[in-house]
């Protein structure tokens, strides 16, 4: 799996868009981007992934730039609810067996 | 929906002591998973499944055994607790066929103290 790179922390006023960047500059081109975040005591949530569309679904946006060596998570309307670790992945598709390797991951912190 | 259901949530053990957590899942994946976290640290795959019948290990197998004798089921067992195996142990699973990329689904966690 490529190696990705996120910043250690982040803050996010509630209600506003919450920004995570991941780098991942060594993806391959049959590598996916997963997002999973986990909240204090809490077992990993899947957010989102994808290829190399921009995706979208009830949790959150995924913007993958045109060459696929960034991408950026995006929470439109950040609550409180949403402190968590926020981890970046890339993974193979079809990898069935394979760990999932959690880096270490952006401690977003969203403030009243 | 229940998703995935591990139990018990908490635990403490002695040290020799064996017992079986248990991972159930009703949104009939066939990949089942289980990871150990340590405090402040990332995830281990311990073993994992790709249907019933069929398990295999992961990277930190030692000291466990899993079955698999239906799709829903993937309990882990500690055959001869020891402190080193204190951690937290989070069950996932997926749907996987061929080149899938269906994400991974987790448990809550059990929280494993060995003394």
């Amino acid at each position: 799996d490529a190696k990705t790179t996120q910043p250690p922390s982040m803050d996010c006023a509630e209600g506003r868009a919450a920004n995570l960047p991941c780098n991942h500059s060594t993806i391959s081109g049959n590598e996916y981007v997963y997002w999973y975040r986990q909240i204090h005591s809490q077992g990993p949530q899947y957010i989102i992934h994808g290829l190399k569309n921009n995706e979208t679904n009830e949790m959150a946006s995924l913007i993958i730039t045109e060459d696929r060596k960034s991408s950026t998570l995006i929470l439109p309307h950040a609550t409180l609810r949403d402190t968590a670790v926020y981890y970046c992945i890339v993974r193979v598709a079809g990898t069935s067996g394979s760990r999932l390797t959690f880096g270490e991951g952006t401690q977003l912190t969203v403030n009243p | 929906n229940a998703g995935v259901t591990q139990t018990p949530k908490f635990r403490i053990l002695k040290i020799g002591q064996s017992m079986t957590l248990q991972c159930t899942q009703d949104m009939n994946h066939n990949y089942m998973y289980w990871y150990r976290q340590d405090p402040g640290m990332g995830l281990k795959l311990i073993y994992y499944s790709v249907g019933a019948g069929i398990t295999d290990k992961g990277e930190v197998p030692n000291g466990y055994n899993v079955s698999r004798s239906t799709t829903e089921d993937f309990p882990l067992r500690l055959e001869l607790a020891a402190p080193s195996q204190t951690s937290v142990y989070f069950c996932a699973s997926s749907y996987g066929q061929g080149a899938s990329n269906q994400p991974q689904h987790f448990g809550d966690g059990t929280r494993l103290s060995i003394l």
